[in-house]
C-alpha cells in the first residue's frame, strides 16, 4: 500500500514564525502536491512538483514556498506565518500523469497560527 | 472552479445502496470522471474513475451517461464507515495544469443505522 506521511498531525505556531511542513511518500512517486483545506472552500492546490528540484505554482501559492531535494520528500514552507494560514494542510503523491494516475493523500496537518 | 455539480448532502440507510449523482455538463472529450471521498479528519481517498464506460471495482461502481454529462457513484451496500464527503472531479490527464485535481464542495453522505 502507498503510504504518505506528514510530520505532524497538529501544529501551533505564532505569527511571523517560519513553519516547515514535511511530507514523505514511500512508493517512489514522481509527483507530489500540497493542498490546503478550509471550510466552505474545499481543497485548494498550493504547489506541486513533478520531479526532484522541480516545482510549479498551484492556485494559491502566495505566502508559501516548497522544496523537493529528494524524490520521496516534499516540504511546504511558510516563510512568515500569518493567521490566515490557519488551515488543514494535505500532501499527496502520484505516479506520472497517466490514465491510471491517482493521488494518494496523507492524513493532514492541522495548523493553527496565533 | 470545479466543473461539477453535486448535491450538498444525502442520507442512506445502512445496508442499502447509496447512489451519488454528479453533473458535469461541460465535460470535454479528454476529461475523465474521478471520485474521491474524505472521511472526517483524514485525507481524501481515491475510489474510482472512468471515461465513458461503466466501471466497477471493490469499492464502488461508476455509471456514466451516454452523453457523458452526468454520472452516478454507487456504493452497493453502504456501511456506517462509508459516511464521508464524496467528491466528483473531472480532469484532463493530458492537459498540463488542467490535469490537476480540482475539488469542489462534494456531497456529504450520512449512512444511518
Amino acid at each position: 500500500d502507498v503510504k504518505v506521511t506528514q510530520s505532524s498531525r497538529y501544529l501551533v505556531k505564532r505569527t511571523g514564525e517560519k513553519v516547515f511542513l514535511e511530507c514523505v511518500q514511500d512508493m517512489d512517486h514522481e509527483n507530489m502536491f500540497w493542498y490546503r483545506q478550509d471550510p466552505g472552500l474545499g481543497l485548494r492546490l498550493i504547489y506541486f512538483s513533478y520531479d526532484v528540484k522541480m516545482k510549479e505554482k498551484g492556485d494559491i501559492p502566495e505566502g508559501y514556498s516548497v522544496s523537493r531535494e529528494k524524490k520521496e520528500r516534499f516540504s511546504l514552507i511558510l516563510e512568515s506565518a500569518s493567521t490566515n494560514q490557519t488551515s488543514m494542510y494535505l500532501c499527496a503523491s502520484s505516479l506520472p500523469r497517466t490514465i491510471k494516475e491517482t493521488q494518494y493523500f496523507g492524513p493532514g496537518t492541522r495548523l493553527l497560527v496565533l | 472552479d470545479a466543473k461539477t455539480t453535486q448535491p450538498t448532502s444525502m442520507d442512506c440507510a445502512e445496508g442499502r445502496a447509496a447512489n451519488l449523482p454528479c453533473n458535469h455538463s461541460t465535460i470535454s472529450g479528454n476529461e475523465y470522471v474521478y471520485w474521491y471521498r474524505q472521511i472526517h479528519s483524514q485525507g481524501p481517498q481515491y475510489i474510482i474513475h472512468g471515461l465513458k464506460n461503466n466501471e466497477t471495482n471493490e469499492m464502488a461502481s461508476l455509471i456514466i451517461t451516454e452523453d457523458r454529462k452526468s454520472s452516478t457513484l454507487i456504493l452497493p451496500h453502504a456501511t456506517l464507515r462509508d459516511t464521508a464527503v464524496y467528491y466528483c472531479i473531472v480532469r484532463d490527464i493530458y492537459g498540463g495544469s488542467q490535469g490537476n485535481l480540482i475539488f469542489g464542495k462534494g456531497t456529504k453522505l450520512s449512512v444511518k443505522p
